[in-house]
């Protein structure tokens, strides 16, 4: 199971462009890359998921390096509304196992006006 | 809206009753799974479920336990409450069971007090 490092908190600026970096060391060949956010007393909310290189999307981009270690989660522009819990999954297909996904504490961001 | 519901949607109860959490899967959903929240741990995956069958296990305390129904719905119930057990209980459900390339979508969760 690949275990995933987040800094606890980031602080940013409305307008800023955010990036808030995963590490994954250990990841597994068959694993995916997965970014959630949660606002507080919500459920978490999908926002991106990738393998490999950069995946984009409307709200976000996910940069993977080649060697997969890290991956870094770019909101550009955020705003207030940004002010959420950011958390890093990582985890491949369970075929026939079982997939226990880790969500830990996730890195908090804050934006300033 | 991520499509998935949770009943109720908040509990308040004292220690030693027995509760039951309901969740329902979004449309064509098999896989249901369940979290708890609390302050002090994080979001903690309990269990999975998928089309009926247990497929992953958490940590999960013996006092709780999970099923999920023929119509994809899928219930928690939390025995032996202690205070301890106060938390956000989030249920999300994904297409299929293909671990962690799946997309979860979450619930509003329920909040639970024991008191």
């Amino acid at each position: 199971l690949a275990k995933t490092t987040q800094p606890i908190s980031m602080d940013s600026y409305e307008g800023q462009e955010v990036n808030i970096t995963c590490s994954h060391n250990n990841i597994a060949t068959n694993d995916y890359i997965t970014w959630y956010q949660q606002f507080p007393s919500q459920g978490p909310r999908f926002i991106i998921q990738g393998y490999k290189t950069k995946v984009t999307n409307e709200v976000a981009s996910l940069f993977i390096p080649a060697d997969r270690k890290s991956s870094t989660l770019s909101l550009p522009r955020v705003s207030l509304s940004d002010t959420a819990v950011y958390y890093c999954l990582v985890g491949g297909p369970a075929s026939g196992g079982s997939y226990i996904p880790t969500f830990g504490r996730g890195t908090s961001l804050i934006v300033h006006p | 809206d991520s499509g998935v519901t949770q009943t109720p949607k908040h509990l308040i109860t004292a220690t030693g009753q027995r509760v039951t959490l309901r969740c329902s899967p979004r449309s064509g959903d098999l896989s249901v799974y369940w979290y708890q929240q609390s302050l002090d741990q994080g979001l903690q995956f309990l269990i999975q479920y998928y089309n009926g069958e247990e497929r992953a296990k958490g940590n999960i305390l013996e006092r709780f336990s999970a099923q999920q129904f023929p119509d994809l719905h899928s219930e928690l119930n939390l025995s032996s409450l202690e205070l301890g057990d106060s938390a956000l209980y989030f249920c999300a459900s994904s297409a299929l069971a293909r671990g962690g390339t799946d997309t979860q979508y979450f619930g509003p969760g329920t909040r639970l007090t024991v008191l």
